[in-house]
């Protein structure tokens, strides 16, 4: 079993929906969970982190954990093209004494016009 | 305050050149990790540093490639007698000290074996 797990997708969506992105991980001790967005060709970008059960929103985006399932989401809200990316999710994995920041594969997010 | 910086952006060798790839950490963050990344492929985990330390390698071949974050200076991820299968991007993160482990990241380098 892989430590993080994505769908590759792509996922497609309409502009104005909602795009949900799904992420499993492997390690019940981990403790913080972030959510990367990788414009094609760019660096990742930081756009959320949760650590504890329930949901955090910032704007459009809204990150849920549920850490007895091992779940942890991103819903976008009202996509717009530009938010077409891929997401990475990201968990700290307890590693031989200290914490090391393993990311899934991500899942490539396609919002249509 | 500077972002995490990386150069160069664009790196070409020839089959059994070495590379050296370079990173300076944001302001404070004394943690630095590489990871690689293929086309369309994931972010695949190479090597964790702190300050003069390596703290998880279990990433980076054990051969050919090396990294180092010294007191002073950059981190330094080394590439000796590359070849093509070496081709990727290349990512350098920085966290602050701490738990929770927020990464920032550089732009990368691009690198190219001919």
């Amino acid at each position: 079993q892989k430590e993080v797990e994505q769908n590759s997708g792509p996922l497609s969506v309409p502009e104005g929906a909602i795009a949900s992105l799904n992420c499993t991980y492997s390690d019940r001790g981990s403790q913080s969970f972030f959510w990367y967005r990788q414009y094609s060709g760019k660096s990742p970008e930081l756009i959320m982190f949760i650590y504890s059960n329930g949901d955090k929103e910032d704007g459009r985006f809204t990150a849920q954990l549920n850490k007895a399932s091992q779940y942890v989401s991103l819903l976008i809200r009202d996509s717009q093209p530009s938010d077409s990316a891929t997401y990475l999710c990201a968990v700290n994995i307890n590693s031989g004494g200290y914490q090391k920041v393993t990311f899934g594969t991500g899942t490539k997010l396609q919002v249509i016009p | 305050n500077a972002g995490v910086m990386q150069n160069p952006r664009h790196l070409v060798r020839r089959r059994g050149q070495e590379a050296r790839l370079r990173c300076s950490p944001m302001k404070g963050h004394s943690h630095v990790y590489w990871y690689r990344q293929l086309p369309e492929e994931g972010l695949k985990f190479m090597v964790y540093l702190q300050k003069e330390n390596i703290i998880d390698e279990s990433g980076m071949p054990k051969e050919r490639f090396s990294a180092e974050f010294p007191k002073e200076g950059p981190s330094i991820l080394r590439i000796q007698q590359v070849v093509r299968g070496d081709s990727a991007a290349y990512f350098c993160a920085s966290s602050p000290p701490g738990a929770l482990k927020k990464l920032f990241f550089g732009s990368g380098t691009q690198l190219s074996v001919l």
